[in-house]
């Protein structure tokens, strides 16, 4: 059982480029977001999915694209990377009250 | 202001020993209150999820409290051990129809020495 898969593990971009973080999640689950990290703060809401179809904006939604096609997958675009998109990005999918999240993803924007 | 208000920040404890972290919370009405034990270069796991109307929790080692009417927390672990090692996350759940909103707390980065 995977539970919630995320890729690329790290990444290195340049100001202006796009990519995508890869979610994957093999528990059925409805409901999956996108989380920052940053240093002295806690976990902030980025997008999130109620199902397939199905997206909205979190606290923190600017800069970032979603969409959500199928129920296990749910990647998320940068479209133009900017030096303040540089953190940590967590997946997590949720079923009831728990949440379960992925690994993470160390992007780093020079 | 942080909603979600957790102290302290770091704390250093020797293997073996017992401590409590806190949370102090200003979400109103909530849902549940969770703790995540987040290890470095890792996601958060969960250790405990309570209700609002829940006053303890229990996972092996790990006890969590909740007084709503003081709107705190505490996570207390016993007996600990090298493993403890990690950032301990106090999140929220406001009480809205958008039951996937959470609010989390910075963490408390806990260092368990042998």
């Amino acid at each position: 059982n995977a539970g919630v898969t995320q890729t690329p593990k790290f990444q290195v971009l340049k100001t202006g480029q796009s990519m995508t973080l890869q979610c994957a999640q093999d528990m059925n689950h409805e409901y999956m977001s996108w989380y920052r990290q940053d240093p002295g703060m806690g976990l902030r809401l980025i997008h999130y999915s109620v199902g397939a179809g199905i997206t909205d904006q979190g606290e923190v939604p600017n800069g970032y694209n979603v969409s959500r096609s199928t129920t296990e997958d749910f990647p998320l675009r940068l479209l133009s990377a900017a030096p303040s998109q540089t953190s940590v990005y967590f997946c997590a999918s949720r079923t009831g009250t728990e949440a379960f999240f992925g690994q993470g993803t160390r992007l780093t924007v020079v | 202001k942080n909603q979600v208000e957790q102290s302290p920040q770091s704390l250093i404890i020797l293997e073996g020993k017992n401590c409590t972290l806190q949370c102090n919370y200003t979400v109103s009405p909530f849902s549940n209150l969770r703790w995540y034990k987040q290890d470095t270069g890792r996601g958060p796991v969960s250790l405990t999820i309570m209700t609002f109307s829940e006053n303890t929790k229990s996972n092996g080692r790990y006890t969590a409290t909740l007084d709503a009417d003081t709107k705190q927390s505490s996570l207390h672990i016993t007996a600990s051990q090298l493993s403890d090692s990690a950032s301990y996350i106090c999140v929220v759940s406001p009480l809205t129809f958008n039951t996937d909103k959470l609010i989390f707390g910075t963490g408390t980065r806990l260092q368990v020495f042998p």
